[in-house]
């Protein structure tokens, strides 16, 4: 089992970035998808969930509205469409595997993310 | 969506026991016997000790325990090993949300 996230780099305040997660050695359909971040010298956040079906896409009250999550299981790839950033979103993004009700066993090293004028 | 309630550290010497407690409320801790437990180590990716309150993963020592009572769950750390010095995350689910503890640093004396 692997994930690799990417697409993380240095943006505007008010700017877009689109993060992609793709995953490997598993049957990714069958799984719901989460997104979780991790601020400089801060715990860890939960962002979103998608369920495996994409019939179900949730959010932090924090990003709701500006961020969009999806998943392509033809592709094993997971996103998180973010807008209107904001410097409170500088975060390391990590993607994580949920096997059972926020049982996350496998993670992703993440990718950065910085909103810096 | 606030984070749940953690000591911001603990510690203890190697051999002893050590509890984190996570607080939360009747919508998520104390609404669903789903709450995991993360140890996380600084530029390593988080790893699942605890799930479902009280189940280990295969793999996890037999030194971790978990417990709830109410809104209010805990880790235990039973015969502290210098590794364990880490960062733990608690983390409940909540209805169609997902909330983590604030984080408690463990340190090994």
């Amino acid at each position: 089992v692997q994930m690799v996230e990417s697409g993380g780099v240095v943006v505007q305040p008010g700017g877009s970035l689109r993060l992609s997660c793709v995953a490997s050695g598993f049957n990714f359909d069958h799984y719901t998808m989460h997104w979780v971040r991790q601020a400089p010298g801060k715990g860890l956040e939960w962002v979103s969930y998608v369920t495996g079906d994409s019939r179900g896409a949730y959010y932090a009250d924090s990003v709701k509205g500006r961020f969009t999550i999806s998943r392509d299981n033809n592709r094993y790839s997971l996103y998180l469409q973010m807008n209107s950033l904001r410097a409170e979103d500088t975060a390391l993004y990590l993607c994580t595997r949920d096997t059972h009700m926020v049982y996350f066993d496998f993670w992703g090293p993440g990718t950065p993310v910085t909103v810096s004028s | 969506q606030s984070a749940l309630s953690q000591p911001r550290s603990v510690s203890g010497s190697p051999g002893q026991s050590v509890a984190i407690s996570c607080t939360g409320t009747n919508s998520d801790v104390g609404g669903y016997n789903y709450v995991s437990w993360y140890q996380h180590h600084p530029g390593k990716a988080p790893k699942v000790m605890i799930y479902d309150v009280t189940k280990r993963p295969s793999g996890v020592p037999g030194r971790f325990s978990g417990s709830k009572s109410g809104n209010t769950a805990s880790l235990t750390i039973s015969g502290l090993q210098a590794e364990d010095e880490a960062d733990y995350y608690c983390c409940s689910y909540a209805g169609n949300s997902v909330i983590f503890g604030a984080g408690t640093r463990v340190t090994v004396l």
